[in-house]
């Protein structure tokens, strides 16, 4: 089955400052790619999702970028804020595949 | 908004004690799934469900776990021997076909 890694397990930047999340995956035939956020106690809730038909995709602060040959996608977050603080995870799946394998999170700590 | 919704939120059980899991999944999604994260940990696969059988399994889900869809909108998650180990939150989940997964508020397991 899939086996997506996730790094740094944790990250502290400073308010203002970007963070960079990096997954991989190992099945070349994962082709959905979407990042959840879950702060403490709450469910995870996505915030952005990319397919592997695209390289990139951006929303606001947050954008992900796809490299289908290397088997790797990260999350960028610019102008960090506190409310950014949480743990994120990534997550691999395919479309003729039911189950969606998840990395095993990053716990950002943003500064003021 | 409709959300997935989950019961109970918190429940205490004997070790070998039998536990039901309730869901509602997205009236209008067809794939039901449950993962279950243990504290401070990852979001680990358990299984999902389409067209009223299990379409994946990972190797968590073993013979002591079983999951149902009784009526048209229930969909549960039954552990049969509770050890102490299961304790963990357990989110069920659905999506429409492909794409998000929203995830339901969870239910905490205790097994003492």
């Amino acid at each position: 089955g899939e086996n997506v890694e996730q790094h740094p397990s944790t990250l502290s930047v400073q308010e203002g400052d970007s963070a960079v999340i990096k997954c991989t995956y190992s099945d070349s035939a994962s082709n959905y790619f979407p990042w959840y956020k879950q702060e403490l106690g709450k469910r995870p809730q996505l915030i952005i999702d990319i397919r592997s038909n695209v390289g990139e995709k951006k929303d606001q602060r947050i954008a992900v970028t796809l490299n289908k040959t290397a088997k790797h996608f990260s999350l960028h977050i610019t102008e960090t804020q506190p409310e950014d603080s949480a743990v994120y995870f990534c997550a691999a799946s395919k479309d003729n595949n039911n189950d969606m394998r998840f990395g095993a999170g990053t716990r950002l700590t943003v500064k003021p | 908004e409709p959300e997935v919704t989950q019961t109970p939120s918190h429940q205490v059980t004997q070790m070998g004690q039998e536990v039901i899991l309730r869901c509602v999944p997205i009236s209008n999604h067809l794939y039901f799934y449950w993962y279950r994260q243990i504290l401070g940990q990852k979001v680990e696969f358990l299984v999902s469900f389409y067209n009223n059988e299990i379409s994946e399994k990972s190797e968590i889900f073993d013979d002591q776990f079983s999951v149902e869809r009784p009526d048209g909108s229930n969909f549960t998650l039954k552990i049969r021997s509770t050890k102490l180990e299961d304790s963990a939150m357990y989110f069920c989940a659905s999506r429409r076909t492909t794409g998000e997964l929203f995830f339901g508020e969870g239910s905490r397991l205790t097994v003492l």
